[in-house]
């Protein structure tokens, strides 16, 4: 099956620098790559995903990138604020009828210092 | 609020005891999944069910069992309680209950504490 991992754990960074998260998958056949973010005690959101026919995906600070043939995606926060710090969560899977499930990474805890 | 809502918010229970998490999708939501989200172990699929069938299964224990209901509320009935089994439990939802087709929304969880 699938195997998703990301790194780093945890990162920190200055408020107003760019953080960035990577993550790389097994399988592949997968061609579907969100990214979700988890604030304390809450649930996770989907904040931006990206599909394999598309090399990369903006939308206002965040972007994310893949790369097919190495079998990696990363999330790109530019410009970060305060309201950024939260668990990150990659995921992979295939859209197709049938074994469609997502396949989480562990998890990047980011955290902005003011 | 995503629409997704879950019952209980929190459960405390013992070993051995057998709990039911109730997890009502979104309007018009067909795809229901369940994950469990422990400290080590981050997000695991544990199981989807769409339009009332199984469609994909992960992880999930044979003391775990899951159903969709004609009305799309599905519940995740957990049995012979460990402490191993203390987690959030989440329920997401979509519209196809294909990955990549929409997007899943998730409910608020279930803490679930064993003891």
């Amino acid at each position: 099956g699938e195997n998703v991992e990301q790194h780093p754990s945890t990162l920190s960074v200055q408020e107003g620098d760019s953080a960035v998260i990577k993550c790389t998958y097994s399988d592949s056949a997968s061609n579907y790559f969100p990214w979700y973010k988890q604030e304390l005690g809450k649930r996770p959101q989907l904040i931006i995903d990206i599909r394999s026919n598309v090399g990369e995906k903006k939308d206002q600070r965040i972007a994310v990138t893949l790369n097919k043939t190495a079998k990696h995606f990363s999330l790109h926060i530019t410009e970060t604020q305060p309201e950024d710090s939260a668990v990150y969560f990659c995921a992979a899977s295939k859209m197709s009828f049938g074994n469609e499930k997502l396949t989480f990474g562990t998890g990047t805890r980011l955290t902005i210092i003011p | 609020d995503s629409g997704v809502t879950q019952t209980p918010k929190h459960l405390i229970t013992a070993t051995g005891q057998r709990v039911t998490l109730r997890c009502s999708p979104r309007s018009g939501d067909l795809s229901v999944y369940w994950y469990q989200q422990s400290l080590d172990q981050g997000l695991q699929f544990l199981i989807q069910y769409y339009n009332g069938e199984e469609r994909a299964k992960g992880n999930i224990l044979e003391r775990f069992s899951a159903q969709q209901f004609p009305d799309l509320h599905s519940e995740l009935n957990l049995s012979s309680l460990e402490l191993g089994d203390s987690a959030l439990y989440f329920c997401a939802s979509s519209i196809t209950g294909t990955p990549g087709t929409d997007t899943q929304y998730f409910g608020p969880g279930t803490r679930l504490t064993v003891l």
